[in-house]
């Protein structure tokens, strides 16, 4: 079975300045998907970047970008130029590949980021 | 485009009463899952649908039904709710296996069982 643990419950961070959230993960798979999803007050969740597990280039999406680092099974999240609607809990995710494990998302237990003004 | 359709948004139960939580998606979508959310303990998977006609348990299924009669649409039944059942509920669907195409997540519902 595998495990996801973010040992960061709550995080802050100013307004304009860079913040890292940390993920790591635990698994015997080799091919597999790491997720970051964010769930402001709303309740709604929001993927925000994706990365594949055979790719070693590390994903970005325009102020977010990860840092996946296999060997050591750790996916870290860097928000830069933090603005006051990053505020959100953050949840890492893990998925197995294959077609019969497309539906089974592995969450850790969740980042609460506060962006200061 | 609704995309995932949760309702009710809330919900107040008494223990031993039963409902059912309703998620409809209009994207075609094959997969469909129910995850629960409890502080501290992010997301966990209750059950899952590949297609329709097919389903499977996930991390923690008992006390819920499951049953996928059509693409669209996946309910997820309490038989006999308890006070551990209090938890916000999301359905979550995508389309195909391997989430290059990510998971669309319906709005929760939260539901208190007194």
């Amino acid at each position: 079975a595998q495990t996801v643990t973010q040992s960061q419950p709550e995080m802050s961070v100013q307004e304009a300045e860079t913040v890292t959230l940390s993920c790591t993960y635990d698994t015997s798979e080799s091919n597999y998907y790491l997720f970051w999803y964010k769930q402001p007050p709303s309740r709604q969740m929001i993927l925000v970047i994706r990365q594949e597990a055979y790719k070693q280039q590390n994903a970005t999406e325009n102020r977010f970008s990860v840092n996946f680092q296999k060997a050591a099974k750790s996916f870290s999240l860097k928000i830069s130029d933090s603005q006051l609607g990053d505020t959100a809990m953050y949840f890492c995710a893990f998925m197995k590949q294959g077609e019969t494990s497309g539906s089974r998302l592995t969450f850790g237990e969740g980042t609460q980021l506060t962006v200061n003004p | 485009n609704a995309g995932v359709t949760q309702t009710p948004k809330f919900q107040v139960l008494k223990t031993g009463q039963s409902m059912t939580l309703q998620c409809a998606q209009d994207m075609n979508h094959e997969y469909m899952s129910w995850y629960r959310q409890d502080p501290g303990m992010g997301l966990r998977l209750i059950h899952y649908s590949v297609g329709a006609g097919i389903t499977d348990q996930g991390e923690v299924p008992n006390g819920y039904n499951v049953s996928r009669s059509t693409t669209e649409d996946f309910p997820l039944r309490l038989l006999s709710a308890a006070p551990s059942q209090t938890s916000v509920y999301f359905c979550a669907s995508s389309h195909g296996g391997t989430g290059v195409y990510g998971y669309t997540f319906g709005s929760g519902t939260r539901l208190t069982v007194v």
